[in-house]
């Protein structure tokens, strides 16, 4: 199985608030999972990414968390700003024979309201 | 330090026509992958190239070929148009042995009528 399911489709929070997107994947031989931002018109941009060894990741405002044995992972935004608004992918990888192939979401198109 | 670039930016071709689209990879990569971005959707994995040499490929027919060269930029042609090949096309660039952890470049907007 080689899908990565992302959730929501689209998702409105306020300022201040926090996003949360999600990601299942099928593959137990994935692991490597970045999460991308890409603006209307630019190439996705590599946000945060983790490795299974670890359940959780922080980088400022933006938290990977992992759940192995549910095959999940999620990303969260904290005090979201207007300029995070965007759309999010999640993404999947092995490093085994199908290294460097990412296996993406389809995307979660993100709006912060002031 | 340059990130990944592509060229040209834009361009507009018809049903039958080629078309060669162009990559050079972040300072410091060996590794150039290319994806399909259709609208709305995430990018499709096409191929990968390493050492001049096609590593890996997606679910692309044989229409979608590459190269790369020594300096490791790269090419992607895609052969005998058809309007379902209108996307976006990204670069992505990595080292290799970290080959996942890909940058990728702003893409060209290939639109086929």
């Amino acid at each position: 199985q080689q899908q990565v399911k992302q959730s929501p489709q689209s998702l409105i929070v306020q300022k201040g608030g926090i996003s949360i997107i999600n990601c299942a994947y099928e593959n137990t031989a994935f692991d490597y999972f970045p999460w991308y931002q890409q603006f209307p018109g630019k190439g996705p941009a590599l946000l945060i990414a983790i490795r299974p060894d670890v359940s959780e990741k922080k980088e400022g405002r933006f938290t990977i968390s992992f759940n192995k044995s549910a095959k999940q992972f999620s990303l969260h935004i904290m005090d979201s700003q207007p300029g995070d608004s965007a759309t999010y992918f999640c993404a999947a990888s092995s490093s085994g024979g199908s290294q460097g192939n990412l296996i993406f979401g389809k995307g979660t198109k993100l709006s912060v309201k002031p | 330090d340059a990130g990944v670039t592509q060229s040209p930016t834009h361009l507009i071709k018809t049903r039958g026509q080629q078309v060669t689209l162009r990559c050079s990879p972040k300072s410091g990569h060996d590794t150039v992958s290319w994806y399909q971005q259709a609208l709305g959707q995430g990018p499709q994995f096409i191929f990968q190239y390493y050492e001049e040499e096609e590593r890996q490929r997606g679910n692309f027919p044989d229409r979608f070929s590459g190269h790369q060269f020594p300096n490791y930029s790269s090419e992607l042609n895609v052969n005998a148009l058809l309007l379902g090949d209108s996307a976006l096309y990204l670069c992505a660039s990595s080292r290799q042995g970290i080959s996942n952890e890909q940058y990728f470049g702003p893409g060209t907007r290939l639109t086929v009528t």
